[in-house]
């Protein structure tokens, strides 16, 4: 059974581009969390994830962040018109059900030129 | 005031010793979590729990839900346990809020 897989595992933007970030869960698992961790930061919670639907997205930006998660396929976050402080690495984790152990991808460093 | 509180920042040990980190938290929560990131980055899940301890070979957690405080333990401790612990409050809708971590180096 492979574990959360997020790809790429380094991503390199210049100002303006846009960024896609994806995340398989583990096999089973339905519901997909995502969290940023700025350098030198502690990690933050961004979006959670059911099939098809945004449970709770208060950790994201209001402006240039998304994120979905669709029936078939990977869950994506993606950031339009990158900016130099979207430089971080972002992680994303899965579980089976709600309030489970989550299980972590490698991370994407994202690095904004 | 941060809702989720880690003590120390950074500990440093010598090997076979034994260690304690700290978390405390002032939101209501449903688990508590322990998390371990590598040098290298990547996160791994050591512990989940909502009362009383657990333990994992060396690891052992324990929580006080009445005090809002759990603890890491690692008896035994090694080079290679050398990494950053992360508590992490569990709140509803299974968010997590992390501590900022405590940066672990075991020498030999």
């Amino acid at each position: 059974n492979a574990g959360v897989m997020q790809n790429p595992r380094h991503l390199v933007r210049r100002r303006g581009q846009e960024a896609r970030l994806r995340c398989s869960p583990m096999k089973g698992h339905s519901h997909v969390y995502w969290y940023r961790q700025l350098p030198e930061e502690g990690l933050k919670f961004m979006v959670y994830l059911q099939k098809e639907n945004i449970i709770d997205e208060s950790g994201m930006p209001k402006e240039r962040f998304s994120a979905e998660f669709p029936k078939e396929g990977p869950s994506i976050l993606r950031i339009q018109q990158v900016v130099r402080g979207d430089s971080a690495a972002y992680f994303c984790a899965s579980s089976p059900t709600q309030q489970e152990t989550q299980y972590f991808g490698p991370g994407t460093r994202l690095l904004v030129l | 005031k941060n809702e989720v509180e880690q003590s120390p920042q950074n500990l440093t040990a010598q090997e076979g010793e034994f260690i304690t980190i700290n978390c405390s938290y002032s939101v209501g929560i449903s688990a508590l979590h322990w998390l371990q990131q590598h040098p290298g980055g990547g996160i791994v899940s050591l512990f989940m729990l909502s009362s009383g301890k657990k333990k994992h070979g060396r690891l052992i957690a324990t929580i006080n839900i009445q005090e809002k405080h759990s603890s890491l333990h690692i008896t035994a401790s090694h080079p290679r346990d050398s990494a950053v612990y992360i508590c992490a409050a569990e709140t509803s809708g299974s968010r997590l809020t992390f501590g900022e971590g405590t940066q672990l180096t075991v020498n030999p």
